[in-house]
């Protein structure tokens, strides 16, 4: 079955960086994007971007440029996010979902999360 | 702001059917297929519907959705208590180059 395991809550300084993974498994890795979903504490769901998992060439959202990083090991089924310069609003749980392909603008995949807390 | 636009609250009793809107415009849900996630308390989205009204394999006839112009509809029929959760439409939008959300719905069943 089609599983994505993502890497475990991080406490980060603000400045400091961070980098999440999201272990794919059960389907062929590079058929399908990995996207990526943000949700602040107690607010909704929001798209940061995806990658093209056959490319490499990431795709960011209005808001998610400079800082963020979308990067694969495809020797490994995996996707990554990285965040530098962090910053207190960037406390949120973070989501990979896999695209559902085949022209169809959805995410039939998640990740279980990663909550990224950024404190002094 | 939600470039989509859900009610925030949606109430009914088990057993009974409730309708939960979206609202878009032309770029989004006017010209491009709409999804529904669930989110239960504590874990991550579910894809319920895709491409404005199919259900995945495994997602129960209870749920439905539908479109027409710029609105959506996820309904579900006979309510439980277990459908309790955070409900988010959502679509590409051609304009902004992005998939967007609506801000939510939380479902309580009393």
């Amino acid at each position: 079955q089609v599983l994505l395991v993502q890497s475990g809550s991080e406490l980060k300084k603000p400045g400091a960086s961070v980098k999440v993974s999201c272990k794919a498994s059960g389907y062929t890795f590079s058929a399908y994007d990995m996207n990526w979903v943000r949700q602040a504490p107690g607010q909704g769901l929001e798209w940061m971007g995806w990658i093209n998992t056959n490319t490499g060439n990431p795709t960011f959202a209005q808001g998610f440029t400079g800082r963020f990083v979308f990067s694969l090991d495809t020797s490994v089924s995996t996707a990554y996010l990285q965040i530098s310069s962090l910053k207190a609003e960037d406390t949120a749980v973070y989501y990979c979902a896999k695209g559902c392909g085949s022209g169809s603008y959805c995410f039939d995949y998640w990740g279980q999360g990663t909550l990224v807390t950024v404190s002094s | 702001q939600s470039v989509l636009t859900q009610p925030p609250s949606v109430s009914a009793a088990p057993g009974q059917k409730v309708t939960i809107s979206c609202s878009g415009s032309s770029p989004n849900i006017g010209n491009n297929f709409v999804s529904w996630y669930q989110q239960l308390p504590g874990t991550a989205p579910k894809l319920l519907i895709y491409d404005n009204s199919e259900r995945p394999s495994g997602i129960p006839d209870r749920f439905s959705g539908s479109k027409s112009g710029t609105s959506a509809t996820l309904g579900i029929t006979g309510l439980q208590t277990g459908d309790e959760a955070e409900y988010y439409c959502g679509t590409w939008d051609s304009s902004l180059s992005a998939e967007v959300f609506g801000g939510g719905t939380k479902l309580t069943v009393l």
